[in-house]
């Protein structure tokens, strides 16, 4: 099994300039979260999804969209990139059974 | 207010020696959760322990323990025995119920304590 996969792993934006991060995971969970990680801070959530076609906002969801289509996937979109987004974001999931969220391996952004 | 506080940024500590990263949370919730997560620098993270709010017994995994003291609010992590794999970033996590959505689990997590283990 993968687990939660991230797409892409590096990417550098201009300011504008938009953006879809792909987050997918094989473990057929319902919950799925992307969080931001900027230096100095723990992890704040952005958007998260409690099922297919579900989504909802989280502590930090300003300049951020996000979808939901399928079970396995959660996309999170930058429709106009600010340098402030410069961020490490991190995607995870879990089942609701068990307590551990399962993480992606991060995707770091910079905003020029 | 601080959800979670972790007060400790950095610490050092000797191989084989048993640390413990402090964590203080802030919550009017009855049911909740706390998570300890490590992040080596290798950036991913990685789920070490939990514990719930009406746990009755500490939690342990491994070299891993959760001394959860429920009146003064905190749920410090123990590593026994540190080994220099240990080395890297620790986060405290709390989660709170939901009530439109019964197993979603929001975390919010700490500022994090960067453990260095010295050889």
């Amino acid at each position: 099994n993968a687990g939660v996969t991230q797409t892409p792993k590096f990417r550098v934006l201009k300011t504008g300039q938009s953006m879809t991060l792909l987050c997918a995971q094989d473990m057929n969970h319902e919950y799925m979260y992307w969080y931001r990680q900027d230096p100095g801070m723990g992890l704040r959530l952005i958007h998260y999804s409690v099922g297919e076609g579900t989504t909802a906002k989280g502590e930090v969801p300003d300049g951020y969209n996000v979808s939901r289509l399928k079970k396995q996937n959660f996309l999170l979109g930058l429709e106009s990139a600010a340098p402030s987004q410069t961020s490490v974001y991190f995607c995870a999931s879990h089942s609701g059974a068990l307590h551990e969220q399962y993480f992606g391996p991060g995707t770091r952004l910079t905003v020029t | 207010a601080q959800k979670i506080t972790q007060t400790q940024p950095g610490m050092f500590v000797q191989e084989k020696e048993a640390v413990t990263l402090d964590c203080t949370y802030d919550t009017s919730d009855q049911s909740y959760g706390l998570f300890w997560y490590k992040q080596p620098s290798s950036g991913e993270m990685i789920f070490l322990i939990y514990q719930g709010s009406y746990d009755e017994q500490n939690a342990t995994e491994g070299r891993y323990s959760l001394n959860f003291q429920k009146a003064r609010k905190s749920a410090n992590l123990v590593i026994s025995a540190s080994q220099l794999g240990d080395s890297a970033m620790y986060f405290c996590a709390m989660r709170e119920g939901d009530r439109l959505s019964f197993g979603n689990e929001k975390l919010t997590f700490g500022t994090g304590t960067r453990l260095t283990i010295i050889p």
